[in-house]
């Protein structure tokens, strides 16, 4: 069974402290799609990152960086000097690969209330 | 940057009226999904859309619930007879070919449906 676990359900931090969302998954599939979106208080779903199952290198988007394992299955995100514009929830997403039929499915977490306090 | 286009952006409608969603999906997108999101849960698959038919829904998508492309370009989602749990915040989604590197997986910016 497919399952995304974010353990956190709100966090709040200073401006200018790091802060790391966490990220644990589960699937039973060898190819498989991890992603990250942000959702403001407008509600739309920002698309942050994507990453396949064979790529396994860390990534680094500005203050954003992303550290994926596949030994501990958690794919966890950190926001290094956090802002007051970073406040939203973040959610981790998987989706597997799948027969061409039948689309791709995502299966989102319950997601991080992040509140950076100025 | 292409998008998937959803509209109304806001819809009230009274509890046992039906509603459609609409959706426009980015032009050579072949797959098409509805998900939902009620109020601070986290966004859960509806349905998928492949070929002009259904190729997998979740246990949400039930009868009162259907999808149609009428014409090619539009994508429908359509509660039948709303409820009060029916409230929430609906994404339409689509991507390209599946097995390409990046299928390019695009959520619309959401309608937030109200049943009063």
């Amino acid at each position: 069974a497919q399952k995304v676990t974010q353990a956190q359900t709100e966090i709040s931090v200073v401006e200018k402290e790091d802060v790391t969302l966490d990220c644990v998954y589960e699937t039973r599939d060898t190819t498989y799609y991890l992603f990250w979106y942000k959702q403001p208080p407008s509600g739309e779903l920002v698309f942050l990152i994507r990453r396949n199952s064979f790529d396994e290198q860390n990534e680094i988007s500005g203050r954003y960086s992303w550290n994926f394992q596949k030994s501990t299955s958690s794919f966890n995100f950190t926001i290094t000097a956090s802002q007051v514009v970073d406040s939203a929830v973040y959610f981790c997403a998987l989706s597997e690969a799948r027969p061409a039929d039948t689309g791709n499915q995502f299966y989102f977490g319950t997601g991080t209330s992040l509140t950076v306090i100025p | 940057e292409p998008e998937v286009t959803q509209t109304p952006s806001h819809q009230v409608t009274q509890m046992g009226q039906e509603v459609i969603l609409r959706c426009v999906p980015i032009s050579n997108h072949l797959y098409f999904y509805w998900y939902r999101q009620i109020l601070g849960q986290k966004v859960e698959f509806l349905v998928s859309f492949y070929n002009n038919e259904i190729s997998e829904k979740s246990e949400i998508f039930d009868d009162q619930f259907s999808v149609e492309r009428p014409d090619g370009s539009n994508f429908t989602l359509k509660i039948r007879s709303t409820k009060l749990e029916d409230s929430a915040m609906y994404f339409c989604a689509s991507t390209r070919r599946l097995g390409e590197g990046n299928y390019g997986y695009t959520f619309g910016s959401g309608t937030r449906l109200t049943v009063v």
